[in-house]
């Protein structure tokens, strides 16, 4: 199993370019999270989806959407990207028994810069 | 509202000794709390869970312990290694909720 992947690994975009981070599980997991991680401010939530064919805004979804593809594929869109949105994303999956306690599985990140 | 603090300055320890990384919080009534180790360049990586009912939770050489009265969980690495440096998360959630809250972490560093 590769568990939780995310493509690209680096991108470099300029302000107002639209970019699209993929991400997939092969865990069967029903739900996946979308975070951003800066220095200093920890992970913070920006879209869950709780299961194919439901999301919900984060702590910061400004400037952000999301599509839940199927019960694999989990996309972040920047539709018109800003210096502010340089940071590092990663991907999350949590395990299927329902259960709030079940763990996060994360995927390597995408760092992107916003020149 | 509510508010998770882990140590922002990094822990040196020698190897060998006992790394006790804090993680206080407040404004927050969690069922459960999470532990995850993060390299750089990588994800998080899950190491334990303890629930609001548990006192203490090992795993080979790591201890969580969690005081509710506190608000307070202190995480043990016996025995440490170089190979343990990372950072160290903790993440606290809600009995509902699906959607734990991440503290900034704590970077530990351990010298041979």
């Amino acid at each position: 199993n590769a568990g939780v992947t995310q493509t690209p690994k680096f991108q470099v975009l300029k302000t107002g370019q639209s970019m699209t981070l993929q991400c997939a599980q092969d865990m069967n997991h029903n739900s996946m999270y979308w975070y951003r991680q800066d220095p200093g401010m920890g992970l913070r939530l920006i879209y869950y989806s709780a299961s194919e064919g439901t999301t919900d805004k984060g702590e910061v979804p400004n400037g952000y959407n999301v599509s839940r593809l199927n019960k694999r594929e989990f996309s972040l869109r920047l539709e018109s990207a800003a210096p502010s949105q340089t940071s590092v994303y990663f991907c999350a999956s949590r395990g299927t028994s329902g259960a709030p306690t079940d763990t996060q599985y994360f995927g390597p990140g995408t760092r992107l810069t916003v020149l | 509202s509510q508010k998770i603090e882990q140590n922002s300055e990094a822990l040196n320890i020698q190897e060998g000794k006992t790394a006790t990384l804090t993680c206080n919080y407040t404004n927050y009534s969690p069922a459960y709390l999470q532990w995850y180790r993060q390299d750089p360049g990588r994800g998080p990586v899950f190491l334990l869970l303890i629930r609001e009912n548990e006192k203490e939770k090992r795993k080979e050489r790591l201890k969580v312990t969690f005081d509710t009265t506190l608000k307070q969980s202190l995480f043990h690495i016996t025995a440490s290694q170089p190979a343990d440096s990372a950072t160290y998360l903790c993440a606290l959630g809600s009995g509902g909720s699906y959607i734990p809250t991440f503290g900034r972490g704590t970077s530990l560093i351990v010298h041979p």
